[in-house]
């Protein structure tokens, strides 16, 4: 496609439950970030992907957030034993290879997680 | 560290009149700063950046910003502002050789008729 997509858009669910989200960037773009946007906040960094290296993590804040990318696809993130903090929207963003510092990212529209 | 403050939540101008969106940056070195606009239930979009050279730069939607060094700010500035203009704006920094962008929290325009 022509932009980010991301997967599912809305997701509700119970605590305690896992939960994946999907995101699969632009064509071409090596690099792919995940961010967490609570309520009326920033943009919290979660994780980087660029290419075959292995990935900062440090932005996960705890052990039940993982996330995998295969190659230079699809990404997903998955959050076990959900709480109620945890709700926020989830967005993924891609950038190009050619200017790893200078360039911009582009974001998929989020998905939205509630967690009841 | 890198950081970046955005100090007013909300800003709120009539239609047609000039539009200031106000950043300040605090890095390690040189900065590269973005702006980027948030449309309800919408992502992200780009809207301009300073790399180097020229302290005005130009962007989509007829926004400007203007880099300044001594006072650490990359204000986010539109001479007429449209209705269409209300929405999320964030400003963003990075420094050279981390891939990481830091978000300032995001201020509120409101653009009223």
């Amino acid at each position: 496609g022509a932009g980010v997509s991301q997967s599912p858009s809305n997701k509700v669910t119970e605590k305690g439950k896992d939960v994946e989200l999907r995101c699969d960037p632009i064509s071409g773009h090596t690099a792919l970030y995940w961010y967490r946007q609570r309520l009326g906040q920033g943009l919290e960094f979660l994780i980087y992907f660029q290419g075959n290296s292995a990935p900062d993590k440090s932005g996960l804040p705890s052990d039940r957030f993982s996330a995998e990318r295969t190659g230079e696809s699809v990404s997903t993130l998955t959050i076990q034993r959900t709480q109620q903090e945890d709700s926020a929207v989830y967005l993924c963003a891609s950038r190009s290879s050619g200017s790893p510092i200078t360039g911009e990212l582009f974001f998929g529209e989020g998905s939205r997680l509630t967690v009841l | 560290a890198q950081s970046v403050a955005q100090p007013e939540d909300q800003v709120k101008v009539a239609e047609g009149n000039p539009l200031t969106v106000k950043c300040t940056y605090s890095v390690s070195g040189n900065p590269y700063l973005f702006w980027y606009v948030q449309y309800p239930n919408r992502g992200l979009q780009f809207l301009l950046k300073y790399i180097t050279g020229d302290n005005l730069v130009k962007g989509s939607y007829g926004f400007e910003a203007e880099f300044n060094k001594s006072q650490t700010s990359f204000h986010l500035k539109k001479p007429s502002a449209l209705v269409s203009d209300s929405a999320l704006y964030f400003c963003a920094v990075r420094v050279p050789n981390d891939y990481k962008l830091s978000f300032g929290a995001g201020t509120t325009v409101t653009v009223r008729a």
